[in-house]
């Protein structure tokens, strides 16, 4: 199994909504990372895991919440969001140490409204 | 920190002809990675070079590395509409950056 798997596909929340985006893998890789692509825009690193712990939060509001309950699941919990977070999040997993050589899942594409 | 400049941003060709996308470093190029993302999809790994003048291929994609010029190149010999997408290199600074992408299009 050399998949990703995001869930779900398509999001659309209200601003005072709280969802939650799953991402799910099981190739043993102990690094899971959060992306946020905008459109034409390429991905930027929002959160990365490792050993299941937060070891890279990139300035990310606190809206945007990540939790990993275990080495195969990662989540990313969302709260009050804006407009303009409105996005494909892609969740990505790799062997520690080896970020340009992730998988990425097909990502979860959000409209807040 | 690091910057990728991508070229062109977009192109269209006509099936079965050869293109160049390349990818240029505002900083020494200490490994480069190219991919491919299909419109609203994930990233797909395509290769990875890591030293100066290496140059690896992937049925018809081919990627060199120069790092006099920190620059990479892919070309794509005889276009298929499947060679359709965006392609993006990436480059692992304190973390792995992007550059902006090059929309393929590929003509019947």
């Amino acid at each position: 199994d050399t998949e990703v798997t995001q869930t779900p596909k398509h999001l659309v929340m209200g601003m005072t909504n709280k969802k939650s985006l799953k991402c799910e893998q099981h190739m043993g890789h102990r690094a899971m990372y959060w992306y946020k692509q905008k459109a034409k825009k390429p991905p930027e690193l929002m959160f990365v895991y490792s050993y299941e712990k937060l070891s890279i939060n990139e300035s990310v509001p606190s809206r945007f919440s990540p939790e990993c309950p275990n080495s195969s699941l990662l989540n990313l919990h969302l709260h009050a969001l804006q407009p303009e977070d409105s996005a494909l999040y892609l969740c990505a997993s790799s062997h520690l140490n080896r970020a340009t050589e992730a998988f990425f899942g097909q990502g979860t594409r959000l409209t807040v409204v | 920190s690091q910057e990728l400049e991508q070229s062109p941003q977009s192109l269209i060709v006509q099936e079965g002809k050869n293109l160049t996308i390349n990818c240029t470093s505002s900083k020494t190029l200490y490994g480069l990675y190219w991919y491919k993302q299909k419109y609203g999809e994930g990233l797909i790994f395509l290769m990875m070079l890591q030293k100066g003048g290496e140059e690896k291929s992937h049925e018809k994609i081919t990627a060199k590395l120069d790092e006099k010029k920190q620059q990479s190149s892919l070309h794509i010999t005889a276009s298929q509409p499947s060679h359709a997408g965006i392609y993006l290199c990436g480059a692992d600074g304190n973390k792995l950056v992007f550059g902006a992408g090059t929309i393929l299009r590929v003509k019947s």
